[in-house]
């Protein structure tokens, strides 16, 4: 068993959808990241949260830390939203846990 | 600030060759991760440094692979001997503080052995 799963790992959205994108974990965590890696290969940290909700434009990233669980929700998604998402947990050694990705593509 | 920078952005050598790839992380940031990503295993950390110090190494594969600090503006990650599969893209990022600060990556370093 993996300790971080991701689900879905392929989702295709037509623009304009709210998209959910989900992450359980099962190591003690000091914190938890999502990644947005682009088509190009590049990767953005997008979100660093410990507990409650974190905002940045129209990502908003929730955890739970009781349940283990994680949401990356996505409003109004548009196409340049398409890339690959990454849910990933260092534990308190630093030791990173990584989840295989999501795969979001976003249709015009 | 540039971010953090990463060199060579692609390196195609033959298997036995010796490979460098390089890290400039952002200044004043105080912990150094090396990640590997392929599509078999997605990614994985390799090695971090924490003030120039190696932390834990223990994702590095094999003795072929080595990683040095030697400055607070530097790192360097070696194989040798090159194997195909080494091939992956190799990433660099570097965090001011662990867990509860955000990280910077590098763009990546596409390796091709063969």
């Amino acid at each position: 068993k993996n300790e971080v799963e991701q689900s879905p790992q392929n989702l295709t959205a037509q623009e304009g959808e709210f998209i959910t994108i989900n992450c359980s974990y099962s190591v003690g965590i000091s914190a938890l990241h999502w990644l947005q890696q682009h088509p190009g290969g590049g990767i953005v940290s997008l979100f660093m949260l410990s507990s409650g909700k974190k905002k940045h434009g129209r990502l908003i990233a929730t955890i739970n830390i009781q349940e283990k669980h994680s949401s990356l929700h996505i409003t109004a998604s548009h196409p340049r939203d398409s890339a690959v998402y990454i849910c990933a947990a260092p534990n308190t050694g630093n030791q990173f846990y990584f989840g295989t990705g999501t795969s979001l593509t976003v249709i015009p | 600030d540039a971010g953090v920078i990463q060199s060579p952005r692609h390196e195609v050598t033959e298997m036995g060759q010796e490979v460098t790839l390089r890290c400039k992380p952002i200044s004043g940031h105080d912990y150094l991760f090396w990640y590997r990503q392929t599509m078999m295993r997605g990614l994985e950390l390799l090695i971090y440094f924490n003030n120039n110090v190696p932390i834990d190494d223990s994702g590095m594969p094999e003795d072929r692979f080595s990683a040095k600090m030697p400055n607070a503006s530097f790192s360097t990650l070696k194989i040798q001997p090159s194997e195909p599969r080494d091939s992956a893209v190799y990433f660099c990022a570097s965090s001011l503080a662990t867990g509860n600060y955000g990280y910077t990556f590098g763009s990546g370093t596409r390796l091709t052995v063969v």
